[in-house]
């Protein structure tokens, strides 16, 4: 079946770092590609997303590209907040509107 | 636009008692989700629904759980009897028919002892 793994965390950055989180899929077909985020106490978001091959999705300073070729959407960020602190989940939608998470990875950055 | 809402926010029970939760989609939203989500996991989907129809619930503990969706609009998820390995937040999502993204609500965290 449908599957996503995300690099484990927690990844621990200083303020102003760059950020890769890393994420691989596997479906049949064609997924849709998300990146949600739990900010602590909160329910989860939708950050970004993309629908097709080679699509880059951007929000918030965030990006991912999904890449067919590696089964791929790294989720990366140029310089990170203290207020980006959160877990951040991948997750695909294939067939019948399913959506599919990874286990999630959680970002700490220290002033 | 109201976002979705569940109640309550938070429930403790001890082992082999029952809970119920209640889930209110966004408006026009057909599709309905429960999702449980364990502590250090990501979200793992218990059940599906299409309107009032189900359309996934292949990861339903069906012995022990279930759901409904009177009318198409609000949902209830029950857990009866509870063990302790259902302590975990649940969450309600739905989305327009045939499109994402999903909308969550924030939870209800229950804590079995």
């Amino acid at each position: 079946g449908d599957s996503v793994t995300q690099m484990e965390g927690p990844v621990t950055l200083s303020e102003e770092a760059f950020l890769t989180i890393n994420c691989t899929y596997t479906a049949t077909g064609y997924p849709s590609l998300f990146w949600y985020v739990q900010y602590p106490g909160e329910g989860l978001q939708l950050l970004l997303k993309a629908t097709k091959a080679d699509d880059k999705g951007s929000n918030k300073g965030f990006e991912a590209t999904y890449r067919k070729e590696t089964t791929s959407f790294h989720l990366e960020k140029g310089s990170v907040q203290v207020s980006d602190s959160a877990v951040y989940f991948c997750a695909l939608m294939g067939g019948f509107q399913k959506l599919v998470f990874g286990t999630g990875t959680r970002l700490l950055v220290s002033p | 636009e109201a976002g979705v809402a569940q109640s309550p926010r938070y429930k403790i029970i001890e082992k082999r008692q029952s809970v119920a939760f209640w889930c209110n989609p966004i408006s026009g939203h057909a599709t309905l989700y429960w999702y449980q989500q364990i502590l250090g996991q990501g979200p793992k989907l218990l059940i599906q629904f299409q309107n009032n129809g189900v359309v996934d619930d292949s990861q339903l503990p069906k012995d022990r759980f279930s759901a409904e969706r009177l009318k198409g609009v609000d949902s209830t998820l029950k857990i009866q009897p509870a063990k302790l390995e259902d302590s975990a937040v649940y969450l309600c999502a739905s989305s327009l028919q045939g499109l994402a993204p999903l909308h969550f609500g924030n939870g209800t965290r229950l804590t079995v002892t």
